[in-house]
């Protein structure tokens, strides 16, 4: 079975312009996590879904920041307009999750770099 | 809210000597604790974790944590490592039942022949 899915894997874009992270997370998986991870504040969780509703967004940094999980195998995370200040490696993780304590499976990362 | 602290941002050790990466919790409510472990340029995979029943728990590659309730600590520990097992290594927790798992700083285990 294939892990989680993230692309691309490298992005390098230019202040101001739009970058758009995608995820496929596990089939049958229920929950969905954004990570954003940076040597400076470590791994950050951003938002996460549970059935494709989002449940707690208040990792998002600001407005520039939107996630959406149109459905159960697909997620994107957009940034608009991008900063310097967001280049940083984004995980995507899923899991399932009953009553709690679901084992997270990660993606490999995609790695932005904002010039 | 649940917070974790690694102790150690860096843990040299020779290879074959026994290792132990520090890890202390704070929460007023039960917790479920885990063990991620992340190779360079690579995802975070689990190690291991703790849910309830024995304090002692066994993970993948030879590791083992202990959770201590009184002390709030969830340490892990290799008896012998390899060169292998140089990696980062990240404590996480959520509340009993919770979804939001959130992680420790990262400790680096560098082994060294």
């Amino acid at each position: 079975d294939a892990g989680v899915i993230q692309s691309p894997r490298h992005e390098v874009t230019e202040m101001g312009q739009e970058v758009t992270l995608r995820c496929k997370p596990i089939s049958g998986h229920n929950s969905l996590f954004w990570y954003r991870q940076t040597m400076m504040r470590g791994l950050e969780l951003l938002i996460y879904f549970n059935n494709n509703v989002p449940i707690d967004d208040s990792g998002m940094p600001e407005d520039r920041f939107s996630a959406k999980m149109p459905n159960a195998s697909f997620s994107t995370l957009k940034i608009q307009p991008s900063e310097p200040r967001d280049s940083a490696v984004y995980f995507c993780a899923s899991s399932f999750t009953d009553a709690g304590a679901g084992e997270l499976f990660f993606g490999e990362g995609s790695r932005l770099t904002v010039l | 809210a649940q917070s974790v602290t690694q102790l150690d941002s860096q843990v040299p050790v020779f290879e074959e000597a026994p290792v132990e990466l520090r890890c202390n919790y704070s929460s007023s409510v039960s917790v479920y604790l885990f063990w991620y472990v992340q190779y360079p340029n690579q995802g975070l995979q689990l190690l291991l974790k703790y849910l309830s029943g024995s304090t002692l728990v066994k993970g993948i590659n030879g590791f083992e944590a202990e959770f201590n309730k009184s002390q709030t600590s969830f340490h892990l520990r290799k008896p012998s490592v390899h060169i292998s097992d140089t990696a980062e290594y990240f404590c996480a927790v959520t509340l009993e039942y919770g979804n939001k798992l959130v992680f420790g700083a990262g400790t680096i285990l560098r082994v060294k022949s």
